[in-house]
Order: C-alpha cells, then structure tokens, then sequence
C-alpha cells in the first residue's frame, strides 16, 4: 500500500530544543514538500527537494532545516531559531516536482511548545 | 500579501443540494489550479484541477468554474453528501515559476 508516512503524530518541543519530524515515502517519488499548516491560514512551503541531496527554500524557511540523503526520507528539524513553532507540518510528495502536478499528503504532525 | 482568499471559513448545506465553494486569487500569472478537501487528524487529498486555458472541468459530483477575468473560481458538489464534510483548500499555481499558494480553506458541513 502506497503513501506517505509521517511521525510522529503528536510532538512536543521544550525551549530551546531542536525537534525532528520524519517523512516517508513509498511512492517512488522524485520531489518531497514540507508545509506548516496554521489556524485560519493556508499551507505555507517549509522547504522542497525535487531530487536526492539537494533542496530548495520555501516561503518560510527560517528555523528550519531539513536533509534529502535518500529518495524515500524527507526529515524536517525544528531548530531553536523557530521561535513560534506550534503547527500542524505536512509532508507530501509528487512525481515530478513541477508545481502544478497533485500532491500527496501524509497525515501529519501536530508540534506543540512546553 | 494573500494572494489565494477563501473568504468564507465556513459553510453549511443540506444533504441532496448544491454546495458551493468560492476562492478569489489576485495574481494574474496563475495558471493552473487545485482542489485539495482534507478531513480531521488526515493530510489533504486532492480532489479536481483545472488549467488556465479552461473555464470548467468536470469529475462526477464535482466541477471547478475558473473566471479568468474575475480571478474567481468555484468548486460545486452535487449532490451534496454527509461525506463530503471536510475543508476544502484551493491552490493556485505558476508553471514554471515552481510557486503554488494555498488558500485559507474552508470547512464544509453537510446536514441531513
């Protein structure tokens, strides 16, 4: 059965920690996409990466980081410059990478600030 | 600068009728755009496009009315089923441009 894993599902931060949100597929696909997703607001693009290790800023990258070392894996961290990182973050991959082909979304993971 | 604007967080239809969905964008340049419906504790799926170069796609229950000259396109589901309550999400992309922008969404309730 094909998707894409996200986990964990819920994830609680402390001051000043790095977290990381893991992100798998087995689509086969070349491009993955990180989105944080805020109340009453629309998806906004973390970070893309349309081939293995090399990746693209998205509209809000700041204190972020993420790695694609293998085709499957898109891990995104959460760093300690994230100074408002509570969001719900989607991971979601594509075949090609251009931005107008359809996404597939994980179920993704609710991150909260203790 | 929300360049995708659903301006209705919410909507309310009876089981059996049409719902209408709306979003309004303000960028020219896009030329291609989605509908994404997405259910509690789940990712989106997406659910129908439509190209620049059409005013109305089509896909069983579901069809998206893009008026260019307005920046305005609609989602219309008939009829309307208790499965269809979710948010509705639609985004607008730039081929070539690799950008492509979300609206706010909007939560549909279907009541019997």
């Amino acid at each position: 059965d094909g998707g894409i894993t996200q986990s964990p599902k819920y994830l609680f931060r402390k001051e000043g920690q790095n977290v990381t949100l893991s992100c798998e597929q087995n689509l086969n696909h070349d491009a993955m996409y990180w989105y944080r997703q805020d109340p009453g607001q629309g998806l906004r693009l973390i970070y893309y990466s349309q081939i293995v290790n090399d990746f693209q800023k998205g509209d809000i990258a700041e204190g972020y980081s993420v790695s694609r070392e293998k085709k499957e894996s898109f891990p995104l961290t959460v760093t300690s410059a994230q100074k408002n990182p509570t969001a719900f973050y989607l991971c979601a991959s594509s075949n090609l990478g251009l931005f107008n082909e359809k996404l597939f979304f994980g179920s993704g993971t609710q991150l909260s600030v203790l | 600068d929300q360049q995708v604007k659903q301006n209705s967080p919410s909507l309310s239809v009876q089981e059996g009728r049409i719902s209408i969905l709306n979003c309004d964008y303000t960028n020219s340049m896009f030329d291609y755009f989605l509908w994404y419906k997405k259910y509690p504790a789940e990712g989106p799926t997406f659910l129908i496009s439509i190209s620049s170069i059409k005013d109305k796609n089509e896909d069983g229950r579901f069809t998206v009315f893009l008026n260019k000259s307005a920046k305005h396109l609609s989602l219309h589901i008939v009829p309307s089923q208790p499965g269809d309550s979710a948010v509705y999400f639609c985004a607008a992309s730039i081929q070539g441009a690799q950008k492509l922008v979300f609206g706010q969404g909007t939560r549909l309730t279907i009541n019997p």
